[in-house]
């Protein structure tokens, strides 16, 4: 089973509008922690967010806040005032504490395009 | 100006050639990992280094080899033995294994014919 689901393989967004990327995730840990990335055209992979499974506020950064619902096991991305810049692929990750590893498992990610 | 550098960014090959794709970072970080990334799929994870000497297998990591002979270098190799090396690889690496940011590189595409 996919310990990372994005269901939506392409989003489109109006310039200036809110847009939610969807992530649901599979543990049975009660130990983790979930992440958001970034990947541009140019391929790097940028850090945006992250969120523990014990904190109880939901994390944000700037126009990203992560919507973390423990009991639906859904973690999703928010980006607030969608910017041309914002055109890119988002992936959702996790990582989970058993094993000792610490490796996050990346979803398959969610192509966003903003349009002007 | 600290960060990843991975080089080149593009690579060509031909079937059969083991070639090596480089990985330096200047973060003084301890940990360092490799990605294999192909069109639709997410990141998934080749080798993963905790400290200098020592590195574990991550999910696929037949048909690659890596080294850490240097805090700041990672380097890997893909192999002959790899059936489909055609892929795009990210370097990253973390202040240590429990720290939840990892920082990339800029990527290499691999191509081989």
């Amino acid at each position: 089973a996919q310990k990372i689901t994005q269901t939506q393989p392409g989003m489109f967004v109006q310039e200036k509008e809110a847009v939610t990327l969807d992530c649901t995730y599979d543990t049975s840990d009660q130990s983790y922690g979930l992440f958001w990335y970034k990947q541009p055209s140019s391929g790097e992979m940028i850090f945006l967010i992250y969120q523990g499974s014990y904190d109880e506020q939901n994390a944000t950064e700037g126009r990203y806040s992560l919507n973390f619902q423990k009991a639906r096991k859904s973690a999703n991305l928010v980006i607030s005032a969608s910017q041309l810049g914002d055109s890119a692929m988002y992936f959702c990750a996790m990582r989970e504490a058993s094993g000792g590893s610490y490796i996050p498992t990346f979803g398959r990610g969610t192509s966003l395009i903003v349009h002007p | 100006d600290g960060g990843i550098t991975q080089s080149p960014k593009y690579l060509f090959r031909k079937e059969g050639q083991n070639v090596t794709l480089s990985c330096e970072q200047n973060l003084n970080h301890d940990a360092m990992y490799w990605y294999r990334q192909d069109p639709g799929q997410g990141l998934r994870l080749i080798y993963y280094s905790q400290i200098v000497n020592d590195f574990q297998k991550g999910d696929i990591a037949e048909g690659y080899s890596v080294s850490r002979e240097k805090k700041e270098s990672f380097p890997l190799t893909v192999t002959s033995a790899q059936k489909n090396p055609t892929a795009f690889y990210l370097c990253a690496s973390s202040i240590n294994q429990r720290a939840y940011e990892q920082y990339f590189g800029p990527g290499t595409r691999l191509t081989v014919t």
